[in-house]
This record gives C-alpha cells, structure tokens and sequence, in this order.
C-alpha cells in the first residue's frame, strides 16, 4: 500500500506567476483535502474534493483552485502568485462517504515547498 | 468550530511519559478530540481520537476529562523520534476540514 506523495518537492516561482501541485492519494481513499501551512504556523485547510468534485472550502481566494481526476489523484492550482502564497502545501486523503465525509484519519503528504520571489 | 488551547513548548526527558495538555473549553457535544503530530519537515500524522472515553493505541493514550473540557495526550516513553508538533484539534465526525491551531512543539531530549 503507497502512501499519499506529492510532487515537485520544491518550487520557486516569481510574483504574478501560475503554478500547479500534484498529489496522489492513498490506494482506497477517495477524498483529497488540500492545506496551507506558513512558516511557523498550522495548516489551514484550503479545500476538499470527493469523487471529482469540490465539497467543501476555506477561506481562500478563487485563485486558488483544484481537480480530483477519476484515479483520485489531485491538482492544486494558484493563478497570480502573491509573496504571501510562500508556503508548504499539503495533501491530505481519506476515505469518505456520501458527501465526502470521513469518520476516519486523513493521510498526509510531506507537502510542496513553494516560494514566491 | 471549538478552539483549543495548548501550551506553546515543551520538553521531556528520553525514556519518560510526555503528558500534552490540550484545553476545548467550548466543546460540544458532538465534537471529538483529535491528535497529529508533525515532524520536522514532514506531513501532519494521526495519532489518536475519541469521544469521551480514553483510548488508547500502540501511539499513545487519550485522557479525556469527564466534563470533556481538556484532555493530555500521553506518550508512555518518549524517544529522540517523538520530537515534533503536536496538534490538539476538535471536530465533528462528519466535518470534512481539520482546523489546525499553533500546537505544542515537544522537544525530547537525551
């Protein structure tokens, strides 16, 4: 059974750029949630996909989006890079039930470390 | 969702039991209490969750508060490998986000 990988893991982009991060999830699971996480603080949830659709989201710009492709892997995108979008981003899979909720641990990636110059 | 209160840092001895405190004054009836840790440059790793009851696993023990109004992590014999941030969270089963705080960085020295 592989765990959930993420790649690349490292970036660097300019201000204004695009970028996209991938994330391949747990065998079995079906639901990815997507994470922030700042230098020195804990991660804030950006959004979540189950079975190829965004359930659920947090408090991110729409610049921020994302695709749950149909072998559940995922793709995080963010348009108009800013310096504060500086980050580790983190993938996180679960196996969800009807709506995409899980009753069970959520399954992390070690992240991608972007970096906006 | 409830907010949880943990100490900033802490540090604990190789060998000993590290006790986290983690305070969810406003808890609700319906809201567990979850634990991660996260090792240094690492993702996010499950621990443990429960109700109301203690639980424990080959990880850790829950100690949960008959009020619900705190809970303690325990780690029966801290190593070097146990050094990380540990994440006290609350949520209702059926909420599909984990809603991080700061944690706690525990620090396990030889």
């Amino acid at each position: 059974e592989t765990g959930v990988t993420q790649s690349p893991t490292h970036l660097i982009k300019t201000r204004g750029q695009q970028v996209t991060l991938r994330c391949s999830s747990q065998s079995g699971h079906n639901t990815v949630s997507w994470y922030q996480q700042a230098l020195g603080q804990g991660p804030q949830f950006i959004f979540q996909y189950y079975r190829e659709e965004e359930n659920g989201r947090g408090n991110f710009p729409p610049r921020f989006s994302g695709l749950q492709f149909p072998n559940y892997s995922s793709e995080l995108n963010v348009n108009a890079l800013e310096l504060d979008d500086s980050a580790l981003y983190l993938c996180a899979s679960s196996f969800g039930l009807a709506g995409g909720i899980s009753y069970n641990e959520q399954f992390f990636g070690p992240g991608t470390r972007l970096t906006v110059l | 969702d409830a907010k949880t209160t943990q100490p900033p840092s802490m540090d604990c001895a190789e060998g000993r039991a590290a006790n986290l405190p983690c305070n969810h004054s406003t808890i609700s009836g319906n809201e567990y209490v979850y634990w991660y840790r996260q090792i240094h440059s690492q993702g996010p790793q499950y621990i443990i969750h429960g109700l109301k009851n203690n639980k424990t696993n080959e990880m850790a023990s829950l100690i949960i508060t008959e009020d619900r109004k705190s809970s303690t992590l325990i780690l029966p014999h801290a190593t070097l490998r146990d050094t990380a941030v540990y994440y006290c969270i609350v949520r209702v089963l059926n909420d599909y986000k984990l809603s991080f705080g700061a944690g706690t960085t525990v620090t396990v020295r030889a």
